[in-house]
Formats: C-alpha cells, structure tokens, sequence
C-alpha cells in the first residue's frame, strides 16, 4: 500500500523569503503521479503543482517548484518569495497512474506567512 | 478548469436524522468520483470511491449502511448519512475524476455537517 509522510506539522515563513515544505511517499509502483493541494481556510482544495514520476525534470508553476527524488522516494515543494496568501495547509499526495485510481494523502503541513 | 460544486455547504440535523449530499462536476463527465471526510486540523480520509452505474467501494473501516451513496449520472453523486449522530459531525468533501490519464481530481468545496 502506499503511503505518504509530511514530518513538518507546522511551519513558518517571513514575507517574501522562501520555504521548503517537505514529502516522503513509499510505494512499490514505478508509473504514478504526486501532487500538492493547498488547503486555504475557506477549506476549498486547490491544486498547486503536479509531478509525473516518470519525468525527471522537476516540475515548476510560477512561486512553486518541486524537488523530485524518485530514488529517494521524496518529493518537496518550495515557495518562493513568499505572499500572505500562501498561508495555508498544504497537502502532498500520491496517485496511480491509472486515472480512475484514489489519491492518497499526506498529513499535512500548516504554513503560516508572517508579515 | 474543471468546476466541482457541493450541496449544501453545511447542514445542521438532529440526532436521527438523515442528510443527503449532493455533489455535481458541472463542465465535465465524471464516471468516478470520491468522498472523503476531514475532521478539524487533520487530512483528507477517503471514505468511498462512487463508480457510475455501479455499487461504490468502501475504505475499511466505513460502514456503507451508514454512509449510503449513490452515483446515479455521469454527473452526480449523492452521500446519505443515515441515522446521524453527533460523532458523524465533519466536513465531507467529494471530489471527480475527468477520466483522462493523469488528470488529477477536482475537489467539491465541502460540506460542513452538524449533528445536535
């Protein structure tokens, strides 16, 4: 079964600096995808960023980037120059490959952004 | 992108009762959908993938007469929690898959349930 582990319960950050939220995933799997959703307080999911195992080159969305270890079986999300509006609960999560399959998630990290 | 919506955004009942939860992916056809439950600070724990034209499976632990859901369209699918009680109180989330290969899922925007 797969599993996915966030050591970093809570966090903090100073506007505009940077921040590395960790992820620990383990699966016997080589096709799958992984993720990071950003839970804000009005609770919606948002997806943040999207990495396709098989692709080495680690993905990139404006602020948010990743670092993919398939080897290590890690996979991390930096935020830079850090907004007031990041502070949120970020969630790492796994899925098949198989589009009908479930995702599985982490526990969560709580990001707060301090002006 | 692809837009999930959740009805209703949160309910109050009496112990007892019963409470349906609709959820519609409203531009896109979704032959697989899920729900999770998410209790305050925690993470989301999946409770049912509801397949289209079929029974839906159940995570362990999740007693399916309790928490009945029917997948009824391409486009629809409902949670019921019979016999609420106070200990159901949560915030119950679904989200659809558009079926394409690696699409991700689209999440509903929740549904916050109280239980007297």
């Amino acid at each position: 079964a797969q599993t996915v582990t966030q050591s970093q319960p809570e966090m903090s950050v100073q506007e505009a600096e940077t921040v590395t939220l960790s992820c620990t995933y383990d699966t016997s799997e080589s096709n799958y995808y992984l993720f990071w959703y950003k839970q804000p307080p009005s609770r919606q999911m948002i997806l943040v960023i999207r990495q396709e195992a098989y692709k080495q080159q680690n993905a990139t969305e404006n602020r948010f980037s990743v670092n993919f270890q398939k080897a290590a079986k890690s996979f991390s999300l930096k935020i830079s120059d850090s907004q007031l509006g990041d502070t949120a609960m970020y969630f790492c999560a796994f899925m098949m490959k198989t589009s009908y399959d479930k995702v599985i998630f982490g526990p969560g990290t709580s990001l707060s952004v301090i002006p | 992108g692809a837009v999930v919506s959740q009805h209703p955004s949160r309910v109050i009942c009496k112990s007892g009762t019963s409470v349906k939860i609709e959820c519609r992916s409203l531009d896109f056809q979704a032959t697989t959908m899920f729900w999770y439950r998410q209790f305050p600070k925690q993470s989301l724990m999946l409770m049912a993938t509801s397949n289209e034209g079929s029974k839906a499976t159940y995570e362990q632990g999740v007693e399916k007469d309790k928490f009945l859901i029917n997948h009824a369209s391409l486009t629809l699918s409902t949670l019921t929690v019979t016999s609420a009680h106070p200990e159901d109180s949560s915030f119950y989330i679904c989200s659809a898959n558009p079926g394409l290969a690696g699409e991700t899922q689209y999440f509903g925007p929740g549904t916050r349930l109280l239980v007297l």
